[in-house]
């Protein structure tokens, strides 16, 4: 079992609208969380932390799950620049940060 | 500015050949890791070091090796062992397990 996993996809929606990504952990220690976002052929990016009670940044907004092991990306109201691919992060050592990613999930959004 | 630099951006490599990618970093970070990430696959780790002086073998690690004689410092050789190095070199850094920061990437095709 991989310990960060998401579906690869591609979601393909239309602008405007709301779709929603889920990542599973397999290490219940894990401490922190995170989601970034890539764009072809670029580095990753921090799109937002992930916090015990949620968060929202504009139309992005990221929860986690203690329970289910799994953290949540909900994007509204899609645009057109928001097509890229979506990586979970997990930090899953506890004491030493290691930074554990998952395969990411392909988001296109369509006029 | 504060930030990663990975040089070079693009690296062609002959079979049998050892080659060094750059990461210098200034933000006074003490982790950081190196990750390969082939297309449509997410990062796996190669290497990280947590202090000066000190590195871990990550899950992949078989024809790489690395240094950290400096804090600013991580440099990747992929050796002649390294039977498919053709992929995307990501260094990061990170403190205190807040979000991992970045370099461009370096591109490395064996030729």
């Amino acid at each position: 079992r991989k310990e960060v996993e998401q579906d690869p996809g591609p979601f393909n929606v239309p602008e405007g609208a709301t779709v929603a990504f889920n990542c599973t952990y397999s290490n219940s220690a894990s401490q922190s969380f995170f989601w970034y976002r890539q764009d072809c052929r670029k580095e990753p990016k921090l799109l937002m932390s992930v916090y015990s009670s949620g968060n929202e940044d504009g139309r992005f907004t990221a929860q986690l799950n203690r329970a289910s092991q799994y953290i949540s990306l909900l994007i509204r109201d899609s645009k057109l620049s928001d097509s890229a691919t979506y990586l979970c992060v997990v930090n899953l050592s506890g004491g030493s940060y290691i930074p554990t990613f998952g395969r990411g999930t392909s988001l296109i959004v369509h006029p | 500015d504060g930030g990663i630099t990975q040089s070079p951006k693009y690296l062609f490599r002959k079979e049998g050949q050892n080659v060094t990618l750059s990461c210098e970093q200034n933000l006074n970070h003490d982790a950081m890791y190196w990750y390969r990430q082939d297309p449509g696959q997410g990062l796996r780790l190669i290497y990280y070091s947590q202090i000066v002086n000190d590195f871990q073998k990550g899950d992949i690690a078989e024809g790489y090796s690395v240094s950290r004689e400096k804090k600013e410092s991580f440099p990747l050789t992929v050796t002649s062992a390294q039977k498919n190095p053709t992929a995307f070199y990501l260094c990061a850094s990170t403190s205190n397990g807040v979000e991992a920061f970045f370099g461009q990437g370096t591109r490395l095709t064996v030729v």
